[in-house]
């Protein structure tokens, strides 16, 4: 089955401890991004990938990284979170060619 | 003025209704429009996409796009309670990249 999978789907941490979302995509996809999705502001892109090893900002970059070492995974990185950075976060992926963009199930994460 | 702007509802119509969903926008460049669907605890999902303007119909669904007002719009006809979720408009420059989201509109159909 085709899928955007992310893990962990919930989470609560502390300031400060140093987290990772992972995402794994298996459409053989270029295109990958991360987003946070808050009430009132919908989705806002946080980083994306064209392609392996490549990487660029979004809208809300701050206080996240990214890496690209393999075409299918696309993990989220929170080096030392903060409460503001509690939010539902979504992996998505697509083909370059195309419109359609295909979304994980979320990740909801508390920091406290 | 944010990029894309969207009423946010919550939109509550009885089953069988006509639906009228609408973003507008300010960024003369788009060029991709689409709608997403999401329901509750679920990751968005493409319903319908459109280049440029012009009209775009898929079953009970129309999405319109007119550039010249920066105006985009989703049509529902015979509404029904599976059509309860969070519908987002979404456009780009380019081809499969860099989409901008609206913020949602909540919509609930009334059994």
């Amino acid at each position: 089955e085709a899928q955007v999978t992310q893990n962990p789907r919930y989470l609560i941490t502390v300031t400060g401890k140093k987290l990772t979302v992972t995402c794994s995509q298996n459409m053989n996809h270029e295109y990958m991004s991360w987003y946070r999705q808050d009430p009132g502001l919908g989705l806002r892109q946080i980083y994306y990938s064209m392609n392996v090893e490549v990487t660029d900002k979004g809208d809300v970059p701050e206080g996240y990284k990214v890496s690209r070492k393999e075409k299918r995974n696309f993990p989220l990185i929170l080096e030392s979170p903060s409460p503001n950075q509690t939010s539902l976060y979504f992996c998505a992926s697509s083909f370059l060619s195309r419109t359609e963009a295909f979304f994980g199930q979320g990740t909801r994460l508390t920091v406290v | 003025q944010k990029e894309v702007e969207q009423d946010p509802g919550p939109l509550s119509v009885p089953e069988g209704a006509i639906v009228s969903l609408n973003c507008t926008y300010s960024n003369s460049a788009f060029q991709y429009f689409m709608w997403y669907r999401q329901y509750s605890r679920k990751g968005p999902e493409l319903l319908m996409y459109t280049y440029s303007s012009g009209n775009k119909e898929d079953g009970r669904f129309t999405a319109q796009v007119d550039k010249s007002s920066k105006y985009i719009s989703l049509f529902i006809r015979d509404s029904q309670p599976s059509d309860s979720a969070t519908y987002l408009c979404a456009m780009s420059l380019n081809y499969g990249q860099n989409f901008v989201f609206g913020p949602g509109t909540r919509l609930s159909v009334l059994p």
